[in-house]
This record gives C-alpha cells, structure tokens and sequence, in this order.
C-alpha cells in the first residue's frame, strides 16, 4: 500500500477560490516532506520544502503567501493554494523521506484545474 | 549548485530490445546518491534504481542497470528486454548524502521513452 498518501487526487474549482492538498506519511514520522509542481511533459520543479513544526523553505520565485504550506504534525503536510487562477492549475506532487532508511516516497500526485 | 542534465527528450525502443537513458550531473560534492525514477501515465513516481556514489559497482535491478561513471559525473540506464510497460517518462535525479532522507531531489528534465510492440 501506499506509504505517503496525497488527497485529493484531483479537484477543480473557480477562480479566486483556495484549495487545500493534503500530504500524509502513513508508516513513518516525516519531519520533512516536499512539494513539487510539475506542468504536463515537464519535469518536476521543487517549490518548497515543508518542515515540522516550524516555517517552510520555499525555492527562489515561489510566492510563499499563495502557496502556503503547513506541516502541523510528523505525519500531515498541507499546501494551500490561496485565490487561484488558471495559471495555477497543475500537478502537484508532494515526497517524503523515511528518516530511518533514506528512502524517498511520493504521492499520488494531485491534478488541480482552476476554471 | 548542482544540476541534473538528460540530453534525451524523446526515446523509442523496440519490445525485446535494449535501451539506454543518458544522464550527466554536475556536483562539487564526493557523497551524493543518484536515482531513475519512472513515471507512466498514471503520473505516480516509481523509483527503478539508486546508486551510492561511494559505490564503484554499479546498481543493478532485474532488467534495469546503471554505468556510473564518477568522474565523468555520468550516470545511464540501461533497459534489456524492453516491455511495453517500459513505457513512460524517465527522471534522473541527484540527492546529496548530508542530510539523508531530509535532502531534496534534484530532478533532470525527463526523457520520454516509447516501447514499439
């Protein structure tokens, strides 16, 4: 089964809106987790890097107050896309390390259409 | 900073066949892991293979093998008796060692390979 879990997998809403995506470490404690957003036939482009229990380190042109990001737990990361527009829309994907084997998972990825 | 370059934005093999991916990375750093990640239409990232750079052997997964060459800071996939669901983009990505798990990926551009029946 999954080991990092992504919700929703796909939404769509109107412009102006906010959406939220969550990210979750379901077999381990992630004290890091890390957003990407990748445009289609593109690569995945880092936007942030979520921390627990203190601020996120978002990547040079990232606008921190539309993407905020939360990471209130060891197993929950948020990203919130505030007053969206169609040039929002994307996938997004979040990815987590297991801080005892090193090994990186990812999300499902979540598609969001901004109409 | 480093940088991850796949000069390859399209690839097409033969089902049977073997082919192989290319990647170059540029790093000032000694310790650092090396991954392909897989990602088919499903959009999910699927690790194929990970290299230590500290290890002069080359990973091998099943079908799936890497030429790591360290000083020429190199690192291709190579995929034997290609199936069609082979199919799908290809990342190459780098890691530095300090940090472990808690360090970013630093992804190529992708090189999008198609397995012909």
């Amino acid at each position: 089964g999954a080991v990092v879990s992504q919700h929703p997998s796909w939404v769509i809403c109107k412009s102006g809106t906010s959406v939220k995506i969550e990210c979750r470490s379901l077999d381990f404690q992630a004290t890091t987790m890390f957003w990407y957003r990748q445009f289609p036939k593109q690569s995945l482009m880092l936007m942030a890097t979520s921390n627990e229990g203190s601020k996120a380190t978002y990547e040079q042109g990232v606008e921190k107050d539309k993407f905020l990001i939360n990471h209130a737990s060891l197993t929950l990361s948020t990203l919130t896309v505030t007053s969206a527009h169609p040039e929002d829309s994307s996938f997004y994907i979040c990815s987590s390390g297991d801080p005892n084997t090193g090994e990186l998972f990812f999300g499902e990825g979540s598609r969001l259409t901004v109409l | 900073a480093q940088t991850v370059t796949q000069s390859q934005p399209e690839m097409s093999v033969q089902e049977a066949e073997t082919v192989t991916l290319s990647c170059t990375y540029d790093t000032s750093e000694s310790d650092y892991y090396l991954f392909w990640y897989k990602q088919p239409p499903s959009r999910q990232m699927i690790l194929v293979i990970r290299q230590e750079a500290y290890k002069q052997q080359n990973a091998t997964e099943n079908r799936f093998s890497v030429n790591f060459q360290k000083a020429a800071k190199s690192f291709s996939l190579k995929i034997s008796d290609s199936q069609l669901g082979d199919a799908a983009m290809y990342f190459c990505a780098y890691r530095t060692d300090y940090g472990g798990a808690t360090n970013k990926l630093i992804f190529g551009t992708g090189t999008l390979l198609a397995v012909q029946p």
